[in-house]
């Protein structure tokens, strides 16, 4: 049972445009909800984070969105740069403070 | 941020062998690691957690006797494929808890294992 779930699958953005992913869960237990940038053959890097009680984070290019009603949060990343392909993961952590990924998302930035 | 470093970063071994991968926290002290696995273009499968001096906690799935976990000092957790056969074959990341800092997890950046 996947307990967050994120789309798209892959996405293309043309430079300069906003890249815009999505994921959602079920569990009202979840208290804090990172994203993660991956690059092929490396580990994920922490990009951005929220926790429920906020509604929007922004970090320079990147802005989490969180709605806690509909229990969906997304990612926008702004003036999209070629450098920013790589494979995003939204995640939930629960108890015992482990992670619960979403499917990830492929991005894929077009000059 | 802290900062995990895996080793090897890629090994490649004969079928029925052991193989060790170590994990490590460079700046930070870690009770709780976490072993991931993670199959070409899918994401991230908890395998197991490990605890500082106790035992691992295994996710509903993985053998425990083929997948050893040691966590003996707090910088520090290894696993250990033993008997690797090519199903096992994938890319293995882990991660580090810091209490310090909300209880994030630092990644490693994997080691690509290959059996032949």
């Amino acid at each position: 049972q996947q307990q967050v779930k994120q789309s798209p699958q892959s996405l293309i953005v043309q430079k300069g445009g906003i890249s815009i992913i999505n994921c959602a869960y079920e569990n009202t237990a979840f208290d804090y909800f990172p994203w993660y940038q991956q690059f092929p053959g490396k580990g994920p890097a922490l990009l951005i984070a929220i926790r429920p009680d906020v509604s929007e984070k922004k970090e320079g290019r990147f802005t989490i969105s969180f709605n806690k009603s509909a229990k969906q949060f997304s990612l926008h990343i702004m003036d999209s740069q070629p450098g920013d392909s790589a494979t995003y993961f939204c995640a939930a952590r629960g108890g015992a403070n482990n992670l619960f990924f979403g499917t990830g998302t492929r991005l894929t930035v077009i000059p | 941020g802290a900062v995990v470093s895996q080793h090897p970063s890629r090994v490649i071994c004969k079928s029925g062998t052991s193989v060790k991968i170590e994990c490590r926290s460079l700046d930070f002290q870690a009770t709780t690691m976490f072993w991931y696995r993670q199959f070409p273009k899918q994401s991230l499968m908890l395998m197991a957690t490990s605890n500082e001096g106790s035992k691992a906690t295994y996710e509903q799935g993985v053998e425990k006797d083929k997948f050893l976990i040691n966590h003996a000092s707090l910088t520090l957790s290894t696993l250990t494929v033993t008997s690797a056969h090519p199903e096992d074959s994938s890319f293995y990341i882990c991660s580090a808890r810091d209490s310090a800092s909300n209880n994030e997890q630092f990644f490693g950046p994997g080691t690509r294992l290959t059996v032949l």
